[in-house]
């Protein structure tokens, strides 16, 4: 069993629409929880940290359940500039990251 | 923030023959590590690239085949050796910031032949 898994998708949404995309990790010691956003032949970026409390960040909000080991992201208002590929990604202790293959999302006109 | 160039950004070779990949980043950094991104797989750590000692390879990985260099704090070499098709992949140098972000190079996409 991976450590992190997703739903590969592809998700097509029309613009406007809100999306979420869910992720379970099998380390229960996970430390640090993350998405990164990958562009088509691109390198991934930090889209946003996760927190225990959860956080938002303008459009983008994510979740952390510690207890399930299920991380969420919900984008709201879909933009044709959001579509990629969505990574949900790890630490557990030290310093290796560890990567979902990633959920792909395309926002249509 | 980090600003890493790696190159090259992508090379067809032959089997058998060996690759080096170039990584530098714009300031001096601790960790700095290779991944490997097969085709519609997650990134999977390849190893970490130590300053002044060996490469921490993970599982699956030996350094006979991924011979790393990391002479100084800003640049570091992965070599692919002994190339098969198997080894067609996008590679990707990565450093971390305080453990709060990770920042890549923007990937050498091999093709092996």
């Amino acid at each position: 069993r991976k450590e992190v898994e997703q739903d590969p998708g592809p998700f097509n949404v029309p613009e406007g629409a809100t999306v979420a995309f869910n992720c379970t990790y099998s380390n229960s010691a996970s430390q640090s929880f993350f998405w990164y956003r990958q562009d088509c032949r691109k390198e991934p970026k930090l889209l946003m940290s996760v927190y225990s409390s959860g956080n938002e960040d303008g459009r983008f909000t994510a979740q952390l359940n510690r207890a399930s080991q299920y991380i969420s992201l919900l984008i709201r208002d879909s933009k044709l500039s959001d579509s990629a590929t969505y990574l949900c990604v790890v630490r557990n202790s030290g310093y290796a990251l560890n990567f979902g293959k990633g959920t792909s999302l395309l926002v249509t006109p | 923030s980090a600003v890493i160039s790696q190159k090259p950004s992508r090379d067809i070779c032959q089997r058998g023959t060996s690759l080096t990949i170039q990584c530098q980043v714009d300031s001096q950094v601790t960790m700095m590590f290779w991944y490997r991104q097969q085709p519609g797989q997650s990134l999977t750590l390849i190893a970490t690239a130590n300053q002044g000692s060996e490469a921490t390879y993970e599982s699956g990985f030996v350094i006979d085949k991924f011979p790393i260099s990391r002479p100084n704090l800003t640049f570091s070499t992965l070599t692919v050796s002994n190339m098969s098709p198997e080894d067609s992949s996008i590679y990707l140098c990565s450093v971390e910031v305080r453990l709060t972000e990770a920042f890549f190079g923007q990937g050498t996409r091999l093709t092996v032949v």
